[in-house]
């Protein structure tokens, strides 16, 4: 199974809705999860690095009351988009490492896409 | 800053050809991270290898075979007798050594095999 989850796949909402995207570590435990976009045909751009217990770090651009992140636990992450527009569908992707960054595998959630009508 | 370049935005190549994806990257860091992943249609992205920059011997795993060239900043990707199950798009990707999991990613390129 999947070593890192992502809920849900995919996901319609109007505009001016918020809506939930949750990353899960399944049998690991991860302090720092980060959270990409990636639009049609591009490239993936990192929005921010989410660190258990403690504030987002977010790349610049990124609206920070836009897309607020939350580490509550060792194993979840979560990207809620506040009053999503059109121009916000997209396809958003976390990862999480393992262990430290010199020996730790990287795995990547299946994604989730949103669309905003 | 970081960067990353795949220059080829689509290739495409009929069935049992070889095909090399190029790489090319940018870096103050004297210690770095490279990464090729795959993403099937399906969005998911597959992870295929991870070399640090220490490591210059070339990797052959399979059909699949990368060649790490530090003098010209490149890492690139070749799969030999392509199938049609290898379409997909790939990406390269950079990260710092003591940062290894945030990953700078470039464009992408897409690879179709035909039949």
């Amino acid at each position: 199974g999947a070593v890192v989850s992502q809920h849900p796949s995919w996901v319609i909402c109007k505009s001016g809705t918020s809506v939930k995207i949750e990353c899960r570590s399944l049998d690991f435990q991860a302090t720092t999860m980060f959270w990409y976009r990636q639009f049609p045909k591009q490239s993936l751009m990192l929005m921010a690095t989410s660190n258990e217990g403690s504030k987002a770090t977010y790349e610049q651009g990124v609206e920070k009351d836009k897309f607020l992140i939350n580490h509550a636990s060792l194993t979840l992450s979560t990207l809620t988009v506040t009053s999503a527009h059109p121009e916000d569908s997209s396809f958003y992707i976390c990862s999480a490492p393992t262990g430290t960054s010199y020996t730790g595998e990287l795995f990547f959630g299946e994604g989730s896409r949103l669309t905003v009508l | 800053a970081q960067k990353v370049t795949q220059a080829q935005t689509e290739i495409s190549v009929v069935e049992k050809e070889d095909v090399t994806l190029d790489c090319v990257y940018e870096t103050r860091d004297t210690t770095y991270y490279l990464f090729w992943y795959k993403q099937p249609p399906s969005g998911e992205l597959v992870f295929l290898i991870r070399r640090n920059s220490f490591d210059e011997q070339n990797e052959i795993s399979g059909r699949y075979s990368w060649n790490f060239q530090k003098s010209t900043s490149s890492f690139n990707f070749t799969i030999t007798a392509s199938q049609v199950v290898d379409s997909a798009v790939y990406f390269c990707a950079l990260s710092e050594y003591k940062g290894a999991q945030k990953l700078v990613f470039g464009q992408g390129t897409r690879l179709t095999i035909n039949p």
